[in-house]
């Protein structure tokens, strides 16, 4: 079963509000990666964080790595309408399985 | 991304029939992978492939079958195609296996099993 769980579900924001997207994992993680898929395109690789407690940044973006491997988050401050799209976390497990968390969809009033 | 294409992007089909799916690739890398799109579900992985003719399952490889005879092509096979497979599948590639590096995936394809 899944082994990654994903919060919220969904979110809708008023544009230029802030936005978090939460990954859990039961067991500790070697890495974790983020993927962005625009609605009806394909999921696109956003960055992957590898280091207890990493904090990595792109441009708007923030990406957290938990202190305990076991947990991650992805925020976005003032959200844009190109904002719009589900954002997936994925958790690479100790045997080296893949396990993609169900997303979060974010859509941005103007 | 270029280096990666699917086809068909769009199928119908009976249920009973069988389905191949083709993801072809032009950057060389090893690892392929098969995954399902559903509602609630997030991407579920199918099989992968980690090398001409080597193949494993993923966590929902049932009534699938994928073949590698060539490094560039993965094909995924629905023996006898059910309305339960009906779903967006996606084809993916990476350098490194098991999640070492980043997967750069196709734009999918839709299947739809009536």
């Amino acid at each position: 079963g899944q082994q990654v769980m994903q919060i919220p579900q969904y979110q809708h924001v008023q544009e230029g509000e802030d936005f978090t997207t939460y990954c859990n994992s039961s067991t500790t993680l070697s890495n974790i990666q983020w993927y962005k898929q625009r609605p009806g395109g394909h999921p696109v690789f956003l960055i992957q964080l590898v280091k207890s407690g990493e904090v990595k940044k792109q441009k708007r973006l923030t990406f957290q790595f938990g202190e305990a491997k076991k947990n991650s988050s992805l925020h976005i401050t003032a959200t844009q309408t190109t904002d719009v799209g589900t954002y997936f976390c994925a958790g690479r497990t100790k045997n080296n399985d893949m396990r993609f968390g169900a997303g979060t969809r974010l859509t941005v009033k103007p | 991304d270029a280096g990666i294409t699917q086809s068909p992007r769009h199928k119908v089909t009976e249920t009973g029939t069988p389905v191949t799916l083709r993801c072809h690739q032009t950057e060389n890398h090893r690892y392929m992978y098969w995954y399902r799109q559903d509602p609630g579900h997030g991407l579920r992985l199918i099989h992968y492939s980690y090398g001409v003719k080597d193949t494993d399952k993923g966590e929902v490889s049932d009534g699938y079958s994928v073949s590698r005879s060539k490094t560039e092509d993965f094909l995924l096979t629905l023996e006898s195609a059910t309305s339960s497979q009906t779903s967006v599948y996606f084809c993916a590639i990476s350098e490194s296996g098991g999640g070492a590096s980043g997967y750069t995936f196709g734009s999918g394809t839709r299947l739809t099993v009536v």
